[in-house]
């Protein structure tokens, strides 16, 4: 158990809809990233928010948005959902600021089926 | 900008035989380069990570790499295959200039099959 929770675990809806995943991150883990799992393009990094600020944006639509509370947990928000989107979708949590010399601890992944 | 291939994307060991998974990176920096392993239908689990230290990393479950600089490598390799090693393990590189993105960039995987 790394210590990172996710909900929820499987989520299946229809294509032009909005969700929203959630993310708890480990006890003193300030950094919260996100990152989809499918099968054609592998796992990418979506984007990373730290203490509440985002910091660093990888391969994220336009459609999909993620926001860090001052609680520090994170929610994705994925709208105008596709059939392509249907991945899994993964949160990681690490004590790092920057460098990404630190371990990533990541949670057991939300599955979304888009019908 | 920072990338990885995994040279083999299914590998077949028997049981007790030794594990040989390949891996090279680019990166424009000086590189963190780790190993995760992923169980089915489990989250990514650190198998070991390379940050600058000693260039022989050993991790958990008898798993150990090696980062060459030379050959813009890092394979992951274990002495003796266990049945539970089967699972899909996954290269990664860290750009570690401290200035960029804290994303991973991670390899397509390698599924490791182990036969009885």
């Amino acid at each position: 158990d790394s210590g990172v929770t996710q909900t929820p675990k499987h989520l299946i809806t229809a294509t032009g809809q909005r969700v929203t995943l959630r993310c708890s991150p480990r006890s003193g883990d300030l950094s919260v990233y996100w990152y989809q799992q499918s099968l054609d393009q592998g796992l990418q990094f979506l984007i990373q928010y730290y203490n509440g600020e985002e910091r660093a944006k990888g391969n994220i639509l336009e459609r999909f948005s993620a926001q860090q509370f001052p609680d520090l947990h994170s929610e994705l928000n994925l709208s105008s959902l596709e059939l392509g989107d249907s991945a899994l979708y993964f949160c990681a949590s690490s004590a790092s600021t920057s460098g990404g010399t630190h371990e990533q601890f990541f949670g057991p992944g939300t599955r979304l089926t888009v019908l | 900008a920072q990338s990885v291939t995994q040279l083999d994307s299914h590998v077949s060991v028997s049981e007790g035989t030794p594990v040989l998974l390949r891996c090279n990176y680019s990166s424009s920096y000086s590189p963190s380069l780790f190993w995760y392993v992923q169980h089915p239908n489990k989250g990514l689990q650190l198998l070991l990570k390379y940050t600058s230290a000693a260039t022989l990393v050993k991790g958990i479950n008898g798993f150990e790499a090696e980062f060459k600089k030379s050959e813009t490598s890092f394979h992951l390799t274990k002495p003796s295959a266990h049945m539970s090693d089967a699972a899909e393990y996954f290269c990664v590189v860290s750009d570690s200039s401290g200035g960029g993105a804290d994303g991973l960039t991670f390899g397509k995987g390698t599924h490791l099959i182990i036969q009885p």
